[in-house]
């Protein structure tokens, strides 16, 4: 069974870092392209970013490029995203999602599994 | 930027057809993905590539895809499909994904 377990997540004020983890299990980690979806509370869903299965291509919302950083070890099966610089308007529930499809170039699968998530609130 | 435009809800007796309309430009053009999020819940994908159902998921969901619309369409509606729905695309003029707006579902 196919699990993601977000982690990392809390009240941070505005200006500091936070750094999220997403733990894989269930399948084979590193053949997948990764991503990050978070929403606002009450608000849609927003991608965040993404990252493809050797971490060769990252791509980023326009509204969190420059302040966060995607990254992932297939050797410990996890994806963190870096997030610095935090707003009040990235105070949102972040998911960890897995792209549906093995090794494929950005843009060709959709989220088939999806984490929980982890409620991150900036606030002073 | 690419934006999707959903109406924000939509209203339907259990037994009838609801329709969710995605609009964006060209989308027909593109791959739409479909999510179905209920409260407190993680979105689960409902449809893949504008008409394919993922295993599990109920025939009574389809859809399709012309021109500047997408359209889910749920058959037989139950007290269960009452959810946020939303669709999703991939931008290669941005290299961006793109959800739309949302389409809060009601069973009546």
């Amino acid at each position: 069974e196919v699990q993601l377990v977000e982690s990392g997540g809390g009240l941070v004020q505005p200006g500091r870092s936070l750094r999220l983890s997403c733990a894989a299990s269930g399948f084979t980690f590193g053949d997948y392209a990764m991503h990050w979806v978070r929403q606002g509370p009450g608000k849609g869903l927003e991608w965040v970013s993404g990252i493809n299965w050797n971490s060769r291509s990252k791509d980023y919302a326009d509204s969190v490029k420059g302040r966060f950083t995607i990254s992932r070890d297939n050797a410990k099966n996890s994806l963190y995203l870096q997030m610095h610089t935090l707003r009040p308007e990235d105070t949102a529930l972040y998911y960890c999602a897995r792209d549906a499809m093995v090794a494929a170039p950005p843009g060709v699968g959709y989220f088939d599994h999806w984490g929980q998530g982890i409620l991150v609130t900036v606030s002073s | 930027s690419y934006v999707l435009t959903q109406p924000p809800s939509v209203s339907v007796a259990p037994g009838k057809t609801a329709r969710i309309s995605c609009g964006g430009n060209n989308i027909g053009s593109k791959g739409v993905h479909w999510y179905q999020q209920k409260p407190g819940q993680a979105p689960v994908v409902v449809i893949c590539y504008d008409s394919d159902r993922p295993s599990g998921i109920p025939e009574r969901f389809s859809g399709s895809s012309s021109g500047t619309t997408a359209t889910l369409t749920i058959s037989r509606v139950e007290a269960g499909d009452e959810a946020d729905y939303y669709c999703q695309v991939w931008d290669s003029s941005s290299d961006h994904y793109v959800f739309g707006t949302g389409t809060k579902v009601t069973v009546l």
